[in-house]
């Protein structure tokens, strides 16, 4: 069964920095276009970031140049390296599976609070 | 950036019902690159439909997707009490990828 578990989260000041994980079962993360999405408290879905190999990955505005998107194949995880964080950047991150330009597998999330 | 917008907001309905859900792009979405997910509280989203039209595995044939170029139409002809959720389309045809801002269906 395809599954993906993020974790990393949790309270970080602001200008902090933070490293979320996303361990991947049931298919290998280096044959497939993998992103992060996150969703600010009560407010609706934003792309973050996307990569498919390391020439290929590309990033919101609202991230470039804080925001990391990496992959250890070996490992079968994902990662999103975050820093200088705002309070703008508190949100659930979701870590994705895309397929076709859709994001077909989702995980649970993991809750980034950016606050002093 | 394609700017998409979903109307209505919230959508009120009794089970049974048939609901139509819009997504409007400000540009054309190229190749059909379009998606919508459903997400109930506390949970992550689901895929419903991509590439305009097609569903989803495992999601059952209430849900449809339709349109092309800059519109684009959700129905679920005859909702079920599980169906009460919201909706985001998506886009990916061109960077960065989007999503609207959302339709709420409740039960009436």
């Amino acid at each position: 069964e395809v599954h993906l578990v993020e974790s990393g989260g949790g309270l970080i000041q602001p200008g902090g920095s933070l490293r979320l994980s996303c361990a991947a079962s049931g298919f290998t993360v280096s044959s497939q276009f993998m992103s992060w999405v996150r969703q600010a408290p009560g407010k609706g879905l934003e792309w973050v970031s996307i990569t498919y190999s390391d020439s290929y990955t590309f990033y919101a505005d609202s991230v470039k140049d804080r925001f990391t998107i990496s992959r250890d194949n070996s490992k079968n995880i994902m990662y999103l390296e975050m820093s200088s964080l705002r309070a703008e950047d508190t949100a659930v991150y979701y870590c994705v599976r895309v397929t076709g330009g859709a994001f077909d597998i989702w995980g649970q999330g993991t809750v980034v609070t950016v606050s002093s | 950036e394609i700017v998409l917008t979903q109307s209505p907001g919230t959508l009120s309905l009794s089970p049974g019902e048939r609901a139509t859900l819009s997504c409007r792009a400000s540009q054309r979405v190229s190749s059909n690159y379009l998606a919508w997910y459903q997400q109930k509280p506390g949970q992550a989203p689901r895929l419903l439909i991509y590439g305009a039209s097609s569903r989803a595995t495992g999601i059952p044939d209430r849900f449809s997707g339709s349109g092309s170029g800059t519109d684009f139409t959700l129905t679920i002809s005859r909702l079920e009490p599980e169906d009460f959720a919201v909706y985001y389309c998506q886009q990916s045809g061109s960077s960065p990828w989007t999503f609207g801002q959302g339709t709420r269906v409740e039960i009436k």
